[in-house]
């Protein structure tokens, strides 16, 4: 399986601000997603993260907000742009091994804006 | 539209009743049905998938298409069960989409 690394495990930004989180896999892949999960719900996609093409984002996410790097297919960053109150939620970098259709799990970072 | 549903929000039960978790889905086409679950304090991890058609953990879960189904299952609930329980769909290639989640709370 899968050992994914997510920096930061949490974080407390002020309104306005920016997050950049990472994501380290420790094997080549080819597929990874961003979700989010607000408090007390379940699993957001935000976006499809494939290395050598744009991202491509779900509907009610914009590149503008939710920025999307993948420069090579072990790592990926996510960035929270202009952050609000409402930006708060666990935000969680997946990996799928295509061979057998599993995705697997960051731990998460935990996102709080004041 | 793609959507998986888990009505129950919170499951509680004893110690070594029987346990079933529902999850309904709609999806046009073939999708792949999976349980994932999220103990306190740890990452989401699969616990099971419908091809496997295996028994993790004392957990069985079958698709049933008729009925357009895969409830989770298991005979006696142990302690150490309780947790978060996502049932979750996709084909493969694309992103996995989730149900709302079941908390699922075992007690002595």
């Amino acid at each position: 399986s899968a050992v994914i690394s997510q920096k930061p495990s949490r974080d407390i930004c002020q309104r306005g601000t920016s997050l950049t989180i990472q994501c380290q896999v420790d094997s080549q892949v080819t597929m990874m997603f961003w979700y989010r999960q607000q408090p007390g719900q379940s699993l957001t996609l935000i976006a499809t993260a494939n290395q050598g093409s744009e991202a491509t984002y779900e509907s009610g996410f914009v590149i503008d907000k939710f920025p999307i790097s993948r420069p090579n297919l072990t790592f990926s960053t996510l960035t929270v742009s202009n952050m609000s109150p409402e930006d708060s939620s666990i935000y969680l970098c997946s990996v799928q091994d295509s061979v057998k259709n599993i995705q697997y799990f960051g731990a998460g970072t935990r996102l709080s804006v004041l | 539209a793609q959507r998986v549903t888990q009505p129950e929000k919170l499951l509680s039960v004893f110690k070594g009743a029987p346990v079933e978790l529902k999850c309904n889905y709609s999806y046009s086409g073939s999708p792949e049905l999976f349980w994932y679950v999220q103990y306190s304090r740890q990452r989401l991890q699969l616990l099971l998938r419908h091809i496997s058609r295996e028994s993790i953990k004392g957990f069985t879960a079958d698709l049933n298409k008729g009925e357009t189904s895969f409830h989770l299952k298991k005979p006696f609930a142990q302690e150490e069960d309780s947790a978060m329980y996502y049932c979750a769909l996709n084909q493969a290639g694309t992103a996995l989409i989730f149900g709302k989640g079941t908390t699922l709370s075992v007690s002595s």
